[in-house]
């Protein structure tokens, strides 16, 4: 059964330094999103994408975020100088859209990267 | 409490009893779903409902949804030791945005 994948599983960084967490999505699907899970909190949605822009985004992704669809499979969050509180667990998601119709909202989620910021 | 709180937080039962656990929610939504999230690892889908839907099942999971009082509910019957995870309900807003939004889960414990 076709899955999000996500690479690394673990990444630990410097705080100042800049990371790039790596997605692929679900191969027929259209709707990207990334989420991150702090340590012992809520599920926390940073962004979608679609079409290759933006589509929604929260208050969590400021200036310091950025997505980006590199070529035909990967979906990349970077984040430029990464903070202590950046420690968390980064999960990326897809969801399918029929062609010419509305999306689905099943969303399916990978395995995560776990970010630790020292 | 917020958008999709579940209770209880924390539920410890025996192999073969049913678990239930319960979300509810604030605003107004177009769907919600249940995933189930084992220890450290990703978020796995379990089922969606709609807003226009009232029960829904899978396997041994029953999902209910109750939009005049804001409540939906998860039941697995004859649980068994590997359901033991946390289970999220997630609810999809009805303004045609498209992210998601957590409650804070209930840890199920099975005990064998």
């Amino acid at each position: 059964e076709p899955e999000v994948t996500q690479t690394p599983s673990h990444q630990v960084t410097q705080m100042g330094q800049e990371v790039i967490l790596r997605c692929v999505p679900i191969s027929n699907h259209l709707y990207f999103y990334w989420y991150r899970q702090i340590l012992g909190q809520k599920v926390e949605f940073l962004v979608s994408f679609y079409n290759n822009e933006i589509s929604e985004k929260s208050e969590i992704f400021d200036d310091q975020f950025s997505v980006e669809r590199p070529d035909g499979s990967n979906f990349t969050l970077k984040i430029r100088s990464t903070k202590l509180e950046d420690s968390a667990m980064y999960f990326c998601a897809s969801s399918f859209k029929l062609a010419g119709g509305p999306g689905t909202d099943t969303q399916y989620f990978g395995p995560g990267t776990r970010l630790t910021v020292l | 409490s917020q958008q999709g709180e579940e209770d209880p937080q924390a539920l410890s039962i025996q192999e073969g009893e049913n678990a239930t656990m319960n979300c509810s929610y604030k605003t107004s939504i177009n769907n919600l779903q249940w995933y189930r999230q084992n220890s450290g690892r990703g978020l796995v889908h379990l089922i969606l409902i709609r807003s226009n839907e009232r029960e829904k099942h899978s396997g041994r999971l029953r999902v209910t949804l109750d939009t005049s009082k804001k409540s939906s509910s998860l039941l697995i019957t004859a649980s068994r030791a590997a359901d033991t995870a946390s289970y999220f309900c997630a609810t999809g807003m009805d303004t045609g945005r498209r992210a998601l939004t957590f409650g804070s889960g209930t840890r199920l414990q099975v005990q064998p």
